[in-house]
C-alpha cells in the first residue's frame, strides 16, 4: 500500500501561535492532496487540499504549501485557536489508487 | 440533510458474531470507502467500490465484505467477529478517486 508519513504526531502551541503538519508521499502519481480535519466523536471533513499544479493554497488561517520535487506538502495553520483543537490528516490519492491517510497528527492549542 | 449516514452509531457484540453497518449517501457520488479507525486514531482504508470496479485493501480479513445493493449505499459486512475488530468504522464517498472525500459520522463497534 502506498504510504503518506505525517509528523509530528502530536503538538501543542499557544493560542496565537503557527502550527505546522508536514507530510511526505511516495507516488508521484498522486494528483490530490487533501487535509482533513476531526473532532472527537465526529468524521474526518476536509479542511483544506491542494493539487500539484500550484506550491501554495490559502484558505483563511490555513495554508498549504507544496513541494512536488521533494513529495513533500504542509499544512499552516496561523493565528492558532483553541477551537482548532483537533486531529488533522494529510491525504493523498489519484487515478484508481486507493486514498492513503497519514497518521494522523493531535493538535491542542492552549488559551 | 445527512450527506453521508451510518447506522447504527454504536454497535456492541460477541465475539463470533456476525454483524452489518449500512451506509447511504444522497450525494450522487459514485466512488463510496469502507475506512477503520483504531484507538490511536490511525484512519485505515478497508474499501474502494464504485460501480466499475471494487479495490480492496489486501490487509483486510476475507471476513470484511463490502456490499452494493445500488450507487448510493456500501454496506460492511464482518463475519465471525473478533476482539481486534473493535475501532471505529467510517463510510466516505466520492466522485472518482481525487477529489474531496464526505465521512460519515461513524460506527463505534465494540466486541466482546
Amino acid at each position: 500500500q502506498q504510504q503518506v508519513k505525517q509528523s509530528p504526531q502530536s503538538l501543542i502551541v499557544q493560542k496565537g501561535g503557527i502550527s505546522i503538519i508536514n507530510c511526505a508521499y511516495e507516488n508521484t502519481a498522486f494528483d490530490y492532496f487533501p487535509w482533513y480535519q476531526q473532532f472527537p466523536g465526529k468524521g474526518p471533513a476536509l479542511l483544506i487540499a491542494i493539487r500539484p499544479d500550484v506550491s501554495e493554497k490559502k484558505e483563511g488561517r490555513f495554508t498549504i504549501s507544496f513541494n512536488k520535487s521533494a513529495k513533500q506538502f504542509s499544512l499552516h495553520i496561523m493565528d492558532s485557536q483553541p477551537g482548532d483543537s483537533a486531529t488533522y490528516f494529510c491525504a493523498a490519492t489519484g487515478g484508481s489508487y486507493i486514498p492513503t491517510f497519514g497518521r494522523g497528527t493531535s493538535l491542542i492549542v492552549h488559551p | 440533510d445527512t450527506a453521508v449516514s451510518q447506522t447504527p452509531k454504536y454497535l456492541v457484540t460477541q465475539m463470533g458474531n456476525d454483524k452489518s453497518i449500512k451506509c447511504e449517501q444522497n450525494l450522487g457520488h459514485d466512488t463510496m470507502y469502507w475506512y477503520k479507525q483504531d484507538s490511536k486514531k490511525f484512519l485505515k482504508i478497508m474499501f474502494s467500490y464504485n460501480n466499475k470496479e471494487l479495490i480492496i485493501n489486501e490487509t483486510v480479513p476475507n471476513r470484511f465484505s463490502p456490499k452494493s445493493p445500488d450507487k448510493a449505499h456500501l454496506n460492511l459486512h464482518i463475519n465471525s467477529l473478533e476482539l481486534g475488530d473493535s475501532a471505529v468504522y467510517f463510510c466516505a464517498s466520492s466522485i472518482g478517486g481525487n477529489t474531496e472525500a464526505f465521512f460519515g459520522q461513524g460506527t463505534r463497534l465494540t466486541v466482546v
